[in-house]
């Protein structure tokens, strides 16, 4: 059983830089085609932010793509997430999810909440 | 991009009773691309049913999906306690993904 988890820093600076992992176990990251970051602000509903293949191969969402940069290590097993220039409108549970565009979901991550305040 | 509207936004039911939730597409979206999703607070969405029609592992047969086009539909033939959450569809055929804005399942 594919198992999801996120880490990286809870808080964030105005105008700094958000930057997450997402640990895959349970099996191999280049066993599934496409892998996705979503968030999900404070009582709001759920943003795609992206997603990469095991090449390293990327989409991003227009909104975001000026300042997002997900990479992929299988040597470590994981991806990560990177959004610069970050506001107060960052702030979110940001989690990492298996699928991607024609590509069915299915494992997702328990998430992790990021707040960017100074 | 595809937008995902939801309907209602807020079901009152009683456990034992059926839910229908809806979700209309802006443009027509392939039915192997359409997924359900139950989210409870705090917790990460959980996948229910993908490709429109598909329950995901694990997933009880009260949860039913069907639709095509741009009209989806979720049922849920009797609700348990368990099953009053938020639920969410999601098109990932087409770039960006997009998800709609969600229906809440609470109790009347």
């Amino acid at each position: 059983q594919v198992q999801l988890q996120e880490s990286g820093p809870g808080l964030v600076k105005p105008s700094g830089t958000l930057s997450l992992t997402c640990a895959v176990s349970g099996g191999s990251i280049s066993s599934i085609s496409w892998w996705s970051w979503v968030r999900q602000p404070p009582g709001k509903g759920l943003e795609w932010i992206g997603e990469i293949d095991p090449g390293g191969n990327t989409n991003y969402n227009s909104p975001l793509k000026s300042r997002v940069t997900i990479l992929v290590d299988k040597s470590e097993n994981q991806f990560s997430l990177k959004l610069s220039s970050v506001t107060a409108a960052d702030t979110a549970v940001y989690y990492c999810a298996s699928g991607g565009i024609r590509f069915r979901p299915g494992y997702w991550g328990q998430g992790t909440p990021v707040t960017v305040s100074s | 991009e595809v937008v995902l509207t939801q309907s209602p936004g807020t079901l009152s039911l009683s456990p034992g009773e059926r839910a229908t939730l809806s979700c209309r597409a802006s443009q027509s979206v392939s039915s192997t691309y359409l997924a359900w999703y139950q989210q409870k607070p705090g917790q990460a969405p959980r996948l229910l049913i993908y490709g429109a029609t598909i329950r995901a592992t694990g997933i009880p047969d009260r949860f039913s999906g069907s639709g095509s086009g741009t009209d989806f539909t979720l049922t849920i033939s009797r609700l348990e306690p368990e099953d009053f959450a938020v639920y969410y569809c999601q098109q990932y055929g087409t770039s960006p993904l997009t998800f709609g804005g969600g229906t809440k399942v609470d109790i009347k």
